[in-house]
């Protein structure tokens, strides 16, 4: 399997644009994971899907951050208008539950470095 | 609120020489807790799951341990391709599956 596939890899933007991330998870996982790293607050989860339906969002930082998962082999997160602050490296990552390794054995793609000018 | 607190920030050895890596966790009721590494421009990669105080698990040059309060990572005769940072993460009693909560990490670099 390929993996977790995210694109874009890199975006620059500037403030008040509309900014859309994408993530392709791992075919047969039914967890699907938005993470947000930045050096001052580490990892933080955003929001998480199930099945394909959003189960927790509360980590999602202001209205202005929406996500969906149309699909089982498709996600999005979009920051619509972009800010300065919204500046990181945005992860997807899928699982799947009951896996011999135990829950937390998330698989993350390689990331989507945002910057907003 | 679940708290993970990693140290060190930055770990500096030359290969071969052991060391720890710390990780303190303040949960209502743990369910698990798991390791990961992560490469300088790459998602973090799965290492361990541990469940209950005593636990022990093995990967080649590392080894995780948990206790009530807190894990270590073992590094023994560390080389320089174990440099990477290292994340813990604890998932507390009572959350959905999958939903953790991560420390800040410590960046360990091995020198040859």
């Amino acid at each position: 399997d390929a993996g977790v596939i995210q694109s874009p890899r890199h975006e620059v933007t500037e403030m008040g644009q509309e900014v859309t991330l994408r993530c392709k998870p791992i075919s047969g996982h039914d967890y699907l994971f938005w993470y947000r790293q930045t050096m001052m607050r580490g990892l933080e989860l955003l929001i998480y899907f199930n099945n394909n339906v959003p189960i927790d969002d509360s980590g999602m930082p202001e209205d202005r951050f929406s996500a969906k998962m149309p699909n089982a082999s498709f996600s999005t997160l979009k920051i619509q208008p972009s800010e300065p602050r919204d500046s990181a490296v945005y992860f997807c990552a899928s699982s799947l539950e009951g896996t011999p390794r135990g829950a937390g054995e998330l698989f993350f793609g390689e990331g989507s470095r945002l910057t907003v000018l | 609120e679940d708290q993970v607190t990693q140290s060190p920030e930055a770990l500096r050895l030359q290969e071969g020489e052991s060391s720890s890596l710390n990780c303190s966790y303040t949960v209502s009721g743990l369910r698990g807790l798991f390791w990961y590494r992560q490469d300088p421009g790459k998602g973090p990669e799965f290492l361990f799951t541990l469940y209950s105080a005593g636990e022990e698990k093995e990967k080649e040059r590392l080894k995780a341990t948990l206790t009530k309060k807190e894990s270590f990572l073992h590094i023994t005769a560390p080389k320089p391709e174990d440099s990477a940072t290292y994340l813990c993460a604890v998932q507390a009693s009572g959350t959905s599956y999958g939903k953790l909560t991560f420390g800040q990490g410590t960046i360990l670099t091995v020198h040859p």
